[in-house]
């Protein structure tokens, strides 16, 4: 457990709303990703971050954005929700102890746009 | 681009015997990362084992062990004694070393524990 925790874990919108989940962490990663998980595609990385207000996009960013103002909290805004946004989504942060390189993931989020 | 690939969608064993999950893997880098995660019903996604590229030994831990074989792009996931609670999605990813750090996952193989 890398102290990661996500909200909500459920939530159902409507197409056209914004959106924002939030990943906390507790453990002063630096390095903290997003990925949505649909069937058929596994995990793909939506945006990740590096360090407070340094942010990346990943392999599918259309239609998110990302802000870290703080180093434990990593915000993921759909700015007007879509239905093919409706997904699980995970939060996860990079721990670099044990010698090596290691990704951690939160609970996940459950995503329903109508 | 660096691609991951599990052939096999999914898979059943029977309790108490070995499964070998496969994953096979693209890359020009020569120092990586790969991962075998677990996905249990619960969705949770937790880390099984790690392999950096650099060790030709093969990672183990308990029941699971890995075949890592570098020249062949190949990691292969061993799981012996086969229990109920092994029943999950299990994904094999790779992360490049560099500061970017980031993952790519396969698309995941379904494993079925017979009982």
């Amino acid at each position: 457990d890398a102290g990661i925790t996500q909200s909500p874990r459920h939530k159902v919108t409507e197409t056209g709303t914004p959106v924002t989940l939030r990943c906390h962490q507790t453990e002063n990663h630096r390095y903290m990703y997003w990925y949505r998980q649909d069937p058929g595609h596994g995990l793909r990385l939506i945006h990740y971050s590096y360090g407070v207000k340094d942010t990346d996009k990943g392999e599918v960013s259309d239609g998110y954005s990302v802000s870290r103002s703080k180093t434990e909290d990593f915000l993921l805004t759909l700015e007007s929700a879509t239905s093919s946004q409706t997904s699980v989504y995970f939060c996860a942060i990079s721990d670099y102890r044990e010698g090596g390189e290691t990704q951690y993931f939160g609970p996940g989020t459950r995503l329903l746009v109508l | 681009a660096q691609t991951v690939t599990q052939s096999q969608p999914e898979m059943s064993v029977q309790e108490a015997e070995t499964v070998t999950l496969s994953c096979t893997y693209d890359t020009s880098e020569s120092d990586y990362y790969l991962f075998w995660y677990k996905q249990p019903p619960s969705r949770q996604m937790i880390l099984v084992i790690r392999q950096e590229a650099y060790k030709q030994q093969n990672a183990t831990e308990n029941r699971f062990s890995v075949n890592f074989q570098k020249a062949a792009k190949s990691f292969s996931l061993k799981i012996s004694d086969s229990q109920l609670g092994d029943a999950a999605m299990y994904f094999c990813a790779y992360a490049y070393m560099n500061r970017d750090d980031k993952i790519i996952f396969g698309k995941g193989t379904r494993l079925h524990i017979l009982p």
